[in-house]
């Protein structure tokens, strides 16, 4: 079975800098794709990234990158340039058919 | 384009009830997905449905929830005699197409069921 996992339950940047959100992920597929979703306090699920598995170039978003490590399973969001607009829950999520999300990482942003 | 449109937003039931929430997928989509997220946790597939069929329903727990996709109308998940445990954020999200991702899911806001 496909796993998600986060293992920061919580981090927290200053505002201008940059913070790395880790994700590692299970599979025996080899063609999948990778997601971040950003949840804010009013519950909206939005699209941050996504990365498919059989592209090697890490994909980017304005700000927001990935390091994505298929050997590895391992899946990390790069904001850099951190706005308080940014504090939010994040969460990491495997697709195949269905999405297969992680536990999130809660992301404080400080002045 | 409205986006996909939950509702209730806010459901609140005494234990025993039944809990109805509706979905309607943004225009043109054609599938469906529920997801129940507890309290301080992870979105958790539930079923995933197109137009008249069940798809996918491996993260339904087995008895008094159910889920429909009429020709017409929303998307509805039924929770049956529901428990303080049922307490929950669901979210429905809907896609064009079905496939490998590269069909992004796009969310609604959710529908916050509160049990007494």
């Amino acid at each position: 079975a496909q796993t998600v996992t986060q293992s920061q339950p919580e981090m927290s940047v200053q505002e201008a800098e940059t913070v790395t959100l880790s994700c590692t992920y299970d599979t025996s597929e080899s063609d999948y794709y990778l997601f971040w979703y950003k949840q804010p306090p009013s519950r909206q699920m939005i699209l941050v990234i996504r990365q498919e598995a059989y592209k090697q170039q890490n994909a980017t978003e304005n700000r927001f990158s990935v390091n994505f490590q298929k050997a590895a399973k391992s899946f990390s969001l790069k904001i850099s340039d951190s706005q308080l607009g940014d504090a939010a829950m994040y969460f990491c999520a495997y697709n195949t058919d269905k999405l297969i999300f992680g536990t999130g990482t809660r992301l404080q942003v400080f002045p | 384009n409205a986006g996909v449109m939950q509702n209730p937003r806010h459901l609140v039931r005494r234990r025993g009830q039944e809990a109805r929430l509706r979905c309607s997928p943004m225009k043109g989509h054609s599938h469906v997905y529920w997801y129940r997220q507890l309290p301080e946790e992870g979105l958790k597939f539930m079923v995933y449905l197109q137009k008249e069929n069940i798809i996918d329903e491996s993260g339904m727990p087995k008895e008094r929830f159910s889920a429909e996709f009429p020709k017409e109308g929303p998307s509805i998940l039924r929770i049956q005699q529901v428990v303080r445990g049922d307490s929950a954020a669901y979210f429905c999200a809907s896609s064009p197409l079905r496939g490998k991702g590269a069909n992004v899911l796009t969310f609604g806001a959710g529908s916050r069921l509160t049990v007494l």
